[in-house]
């Protein structure tokens, strides 16, 4: 069975300051992708982040990095210099090859001023 | 030049009601997902289709049936719709091939709001 798990429901960070999301995952295949979406109270998802299974470095995007551990199963998410705009629900997915897709149940963030 | 596109943006509906919703994207990919966001902002596959065929229908009720009539589109049709059918749909698409070696993420519809009464 594929699983992701977000043990935050919630999340406080200052301002500036750097936060990291926890997401572990449980899949048998050996072909995944992992993602991070952004839900702000707007309601759209907003693509954010992927590591592929297969890739050998942690992806970056800007101000998101992917701190992929493999062994632990374990793809956290890193923003650093948080804003005000960053308070939104974050979401970590899953698809594999065939064609399973499994979201987390989320992590709202708040950033403080 | 919208990716991937929803209609309606909401549905009001009584129940017992048959209701339709409309996917489409325009991004060349060969999959496509239904999610259904509840109240508590839980998100749930509900079906994968590649290249038109199914390939994912997680446990749903019958009463919901997805048709895909080309790889672009992928319309959820809902019959004898109960107050439980409430929350935000959402329409996604992605590559399916290659995945762990390619950067294929979902593009998600702007999703649509289903309120049953």
């Amino acid at each position: 069975a594929q699983k992701i798990t977000q043990t935050q429901p919630g999340m406080f960070v200052q301002e500036k300051e750097a936060v990291t999301l926890d997401c572990t995952y449980d899949t048998s295949d050996p072909s995944y992708g992992l993602f991070w979406y952004k839900q702000p109270s707007s309601g759209e998802m907003i693509f954010l982040i992927y590591q592929g299974s297969y890739d050998q470095q942690n992806a970056t995007e800007g101000r998101y990095s992917l701190n992929f551990q493999k062994a632990r199963k374990s793809a956290n998410l890193v923003i650093s210099a948080s804003q005000l705009g960053d308070s939104a629900m974050y979401f970590c997915a899953m698809n594999t090859n065939a064609g399973k897709s499994t979201f987390g149940d989320g992590t709202t963030l708040t950033v403080k001023p | 030049d919208t990716a991937v596109s929803q209609t309606p943006k909401y549905l009001v509906t009584q129940m017992g009601n048959d209701k339709s919703i409309k996917c489409e994207q325009n991004l060349g990919h060969d999959t496509m997902y239904w999610y259904k966001q509840d109240s508590k902002k839980f998100l749930k596959i509900m079906f994968s289709y590649n290249n038109k065929e199914l390939i994912i229908n997680e446990t749903v009720p019958n009463r919901f049936s997805p048709k895909s009539p080309d790889k672009a589109h992928l319309n959820l049709h809902i019959n004898s719709l109960e107050l439980g059918d409430s929350a935000v749909y959402f329409c996604a698409s992605s590559r399916l091939k290659d995945t762990g070696t390619r950067h294929n993420e979902q593009f998600f519809g702007p999703g649509t709001r289903l309120t049953v009464l």
